[in-house]
């Protein structure tokens, strides 16, 4: 069936750059999302990318596609405390329910 | 900026018990999803709700739960006879076009 993997946890120095990897299978996919979780907090949209992409950015984060392996990967530079929460990775296809990875944990060190 | 709403944001009750969880959903949006999150766990999808009609459901969507949009602003997801295994948080999305916006979710406890 139709699944989406991350790693569980990453640890960064504040300043240093995050990345954050994802898998997914269904090769329908036609649109893959990030959201944030922050403690006790609901999903917030940080941003998405069209299968027909291979790169967006937007600001501080940066989303790279590589649909022949059915990965991508979110980059945060300079990374603040602030960003401490629970990276999503999502996938959406024609029928537009999503399917969520199990979430990263990203913890910032000052 | 618009966003979705949810109430309540917590809910206790006893196993059995009905439970009502409201959504208000942005207002030009057309489709609308429910999703949970169990303790730990996935987000997993449930149901997904269009023109009035249900468009897709999981297979954790059985005879328990069901959808309506009783006025032109409000989404429910009803449980009927609620079991300790439904304590989750759960999320309405709404959407107009390829993204859903989510709303900041009920924690569910059944005890």
């Amino acid at each position: 069936g139709e699944d989406v993997e991350q790693s569980l946890f990453l640890s960064v120095r504040e300043g240093d750059s995050s990345v954050i990897n994802c898998t997914y299978t269904d090769s329908s996919s036609t649109y893959l999302y990030w959201y944030k979780q922050e403690p006790g907090a609901g999903l917030q949209l940080l941003t998405y990318i069209f299968s027909n992409m291979d790169m967006k950015q937007d600001q501080r984060l940066t989303v790279l596609l590589n649909k022949k392996d059915k990965h991508l990967s979110l980059r945060i530079a300079d990374t603040q405390t602030g960003d401490s929460a629970i990276y999503f990775c999502a996938a959406g296809s024609g029928t537009y329910k999503y399917i969520f990875g199990t979430g990263t944990r990203l913890k910032v060190l000052a | 900026e618009p966003e979705v709403t949810q109430t309540p944001s917590h809910q206790v009750t006893q196993m059995g018990q009905e439970v009502i969880l409201r959504c208000v959903p942005i207002s030009n949006h057309l489709y609308f999803y429910w999703y949970r999150q169990i303790l730990g766990q996935k987000v997993e999808f449930l149901v997904s709700f269009y023109n009035n009609e249900i468009s897709e459901k999981s297979e954790i969507f059985d005879d328990q739960f069901s959808v309506e949009r009783p006025d032109g602003s409000n989404f429910t997801l009803k449980i009927r006879s609620t079991k300790l295994e439904d304590s989750a948080m759960y999320f309405c999305a709404s959407r107009v076009s390829e993204t859903q916006y989510f709303g900041p979710g009920t924690r569910l406890l059944v005890l």
